[in-house]
């Protein structure tokens, strides 16, 4: 069974402050998602990593595949509050199989 | 271009009964995923419908079914429902090459 572990679980922090999520597995994904999840709503999509070492930038956010293809990590800059909400990373095997597999989520709040 | 649309967005049940939701996936996505987030939790994949049949499932019991149909949307059924089936339920509309996954809003259902 593909497991996913994110930390931290909760994160709260002032406006302007950088922060680090962290996405790792004891299994290869043939690709991470990130997600951004408001309350009451579904997962919004920020990022596809596929290639191991891969970095993505997006605005004050970049992401980071590992070189192994087991881990991820998210990294805001200068968070803002809007930047608050729950971040998922999810992995998939690939091929044919489109099932992801959630890690459980950190909860960012950024304070004004 | 219309998104990922799910109806209804709240639904009440009680012990027992039965419900039907419904997912209608992006134009040109012929993939459709269910999950199921509970609260405070990462979304766990039920199953996933590709030309109009069940093609993966996850670990849940047989109580939870679904369809799809030509036109590519989407229902997942629930039958007997149990307190622990309260929950997010989230439609996944999958674009192939690289593989992307899009979700809907969710239906939030209570189970009393």
């Amino acid at each position: 069974t593909q497991l996913l572990e994110q930390s931290p679980q909760f994160l709260s922090i002032q406006e302007g402050e950088n922060l680090t999520v962290y996405c790792n597995s004891s299994s290869v994904f043939s690709s991470l998602q990130w997600y951004r999840q408001e309350p009451g709503e579904g997962p919004v999509l920020l990022v596809t990593v596929v290639t191991g070492g891969e970095v993505k930038k997006l605005k004050r956010l970049t992401f980071q595949f590992g070189d192994a293809r087991k881990d991820s990590s998210l990294h805001i800059t200068a968070a803002q509050p809007g930047d608050t909400g729950l971040y998922l990373c999810a992995g998939s095997s690939g091929g044919s199989n489109y099932k992801l597999t959630f890690g459980k989520g950190t909860l960012l709040t950024v304070n004004p | 271009d219309a998104g990922v649309t799910q109806s209804p967005t709240h639904l009440i049940k009680t012990r027992g009964q039965q419900v039907t939701l419904r997912c209608s996936p992006k134009s040109g996505h012929d993939t459709v995923s269910w999950y199921q987030q509970a609260l405070g939790q990462g979304p766990q994949f039920i199953f996933q419908y590709y030309e109009e049949e069940e093609r993966q499932r996850g670990n849940f019991p047989d109580r939870f079914s679904g369809h799809q149909f030509p036109n590519y949307s989407s229902e997942l059924n629930v039958n007997a429902l149990l307190l622990g089936d309260s929950a997010l339920y989230l439609c996944a509309s999958i674009r192939r090459g690289p593989e992307t996954q899009y979700f809907g809003p969710g239906t939030r259902l209570l189970v009393l």
